[in-house]
């Protein structure tokens, strides 16, 4: 059975570091062809792609945060972390991440954790 | 970026109607493409990929078409359960960007 779960703080000041983590069961991160986005969404508004981590850590980031994401796998403990640095207001959103599959589509979300930006 | 183009934004239908979604990206994703179901407060729910490939467990009356730029989700026979946000995604080329979303509701 697989399962993501997203963890992390609800309030995050303007400038600080923002740190999420995808913890997952059911699947492994060192398996071939495995591979974790992750996307948010602000209130009312569409879903937007962040970033994703492959089998072999190759990462793939949006263009428009590429200078504030790092995202990274610790294989052993079947987590994923997000890192998004100098966070503003328009950084709050709810905060998916998902597994990937074969043609790229996301087959399994966690529930979302919100995350708030003020001050 | 490839950017994508759904429409209608927003959909007033009633139970039992017929009902399609349509989804333009901004250049050929040959047939990589997925619907999503959201409901409030929940994260999306694969429907199809690639397409027109539907998930295992989503009802036969939800259907994808399509290639290149031009893409539908249909849904047939509307049910209560069915009335939520629907977004496209392309999963060909990063960034992998998603459609605004159309919120069916009902009439």
């Amino acid at each position: 059975q697989v399962t993501l779960t997203e963890s992390g703080p609800a309030l995050v000041r303007p400038t600080q570091t923002l740190t999420l983590t995808c913890s997952f069961s059911g699947f492994s991160l060192s398996t071939t062809g495995v591979r974790v986005d992750w996307i948010r969404q602000p209130p009312g508004k569409a879903l937007e792609w962040l970033g994703r981590i492959d089998w072999e850590d190759d990462k793939f980031y949006s263009p428009y945060l590429k200078t504030r994401l790092t995202i990274s796998k610790d294989t052993s403990k079947n987590q994923v972390v997000l890192r998004m640095t100098n966070v503003g207001p328009l950084d709050t959103a709810t905060y998916y991440c998902s597994r990937i599959r074969r043609f790229g589509e996301s087959d399994y979300w966690g529930q979302g954790t919100l995350v708030t930006v003020s001050s | 970026d490839i950017q994508m183009t759904q429409s209608p934004l927003s959909l007033s239908a009633s139970v039992g109607d017929s009902v399609t979604i349509t989804c333009r990206p901004s250049q050929t994703i040959n047939n990589y493409l997925n619907w999503y179901q959201q409901k409030p407060g929940r994260a999306p729910n694969l429907l199809v990929y690639a397409a027109s490939f539907l998930q295992t467990g989503v009802p036969s009356r939800f259907s994808g078409s399509g290639s290149g730029t031009d893409f539908t989700l249909t849904i047939s026979s509307l049910q209560p359960e069915d009335f939520a946000t629907y977004f496209c995604q392309q999963s060909f080329d990063a960034p992998y960007t998603f459609g605004q979303g159309t919120k069916l509701e009902i009439k």
